[in-house]
């Protein structure tokens, strides 16, 4: 089955920096690839996603990118602030079958 | 609104106890999860389910069985709960590939 690895497990950020978590996936057949942020105590919810015929997506402050030939993505926050300090954890797809990176503990310090 | 409820948040089991964790959602969809998540070990798949009666296992289904008689119920059984057991459960589901995933709000279970 597919096997998603994600880094770093934890970072730490001055607020207004810039953020960075890379995720890698093995199965070449996997097609969606969405990121969830989880606050303390509440469920994971989508906060941005990219499919594999697009290369780069953006919303705002965050920004996903897509290299199918290395299968590697990567999720990138820009002008950091406080309220995103949470768990951001990244995913792959293969029909119906999902599977999660360990996740990234993200803190901005203020 | 997409709702999955879980309807236990919190419980204590003893050893051995059998265990239901049920998982509803209100928006006819296909495809249901149940993922397990321990610290530094992310969200890992237990069992999938992708139609009525139909069940996949994930990457740790030892120990764990499912049930989907109904598809808005997918409900989770540990037949002889274990220490080791001890996590939050989270239940999740979806219309298909490569749509949003929901999350259900967890079941916090600890066995002793």
């Amino acid at each position: 089955g597919e096997n998603v690895e994600q880094h770093p497990s934890t970072l730490s950020v001055q607020e207004g920096d810039s953020a960075v978590i890379k995720c890698t996936y093995s199965d070449s057949a996997s097609n969606y690839f969405p990121w969830y942020k989880q606050e303390l105590g509440k469920r994971p919810q989508l906060i941005i996603d990219i499919r594999s015929n697009v290369g780069e997506k953006k919303d705002q402050r965050i920004a996903v990118t897509l290299n199918k030939t290395a299968k590697h993505f990567s999720l990138h926050i820009t002008e950091t602030q406080p309220e995103d300090s949470a768990v951001y954890f990244c995913a792959a797809q293969n029909n119906n079958d999902m599977r999660f990176g360990a996740g990234t503990r993200l803190t901005v310090k203020p | 609104d997409v709702k999955v409820t879980q309807s236990s948040r919190y419980l204590v089991k003893r050893t051995g106890e059998k265990v239901f964790l049920e998982c509803v959602q209100d928006m006819d969809h296909e495809n249901m999860f149940w993922y397990r998540q321990d610290p530094g070990l992310g969200l890992r798949l237990i069992y999938f389910s992708y139609d009525v009666k139909m069940k996949e296992k994930g990457d740790i289904p030892e120990g764990y069985s499912v049930s989907r008689e109904k598809k808005e119920r997918f409900s989770l059984i540990l037949e002889s709960a274990s220490t080791n057991q001890t996590s939050m459960y989270l239940c999740a589901s979806t219309t298909g590939s490569g749509n949003t995933i929901y999350f259900g709000e967890g079941s916090w279970l600890t066995v002793v």
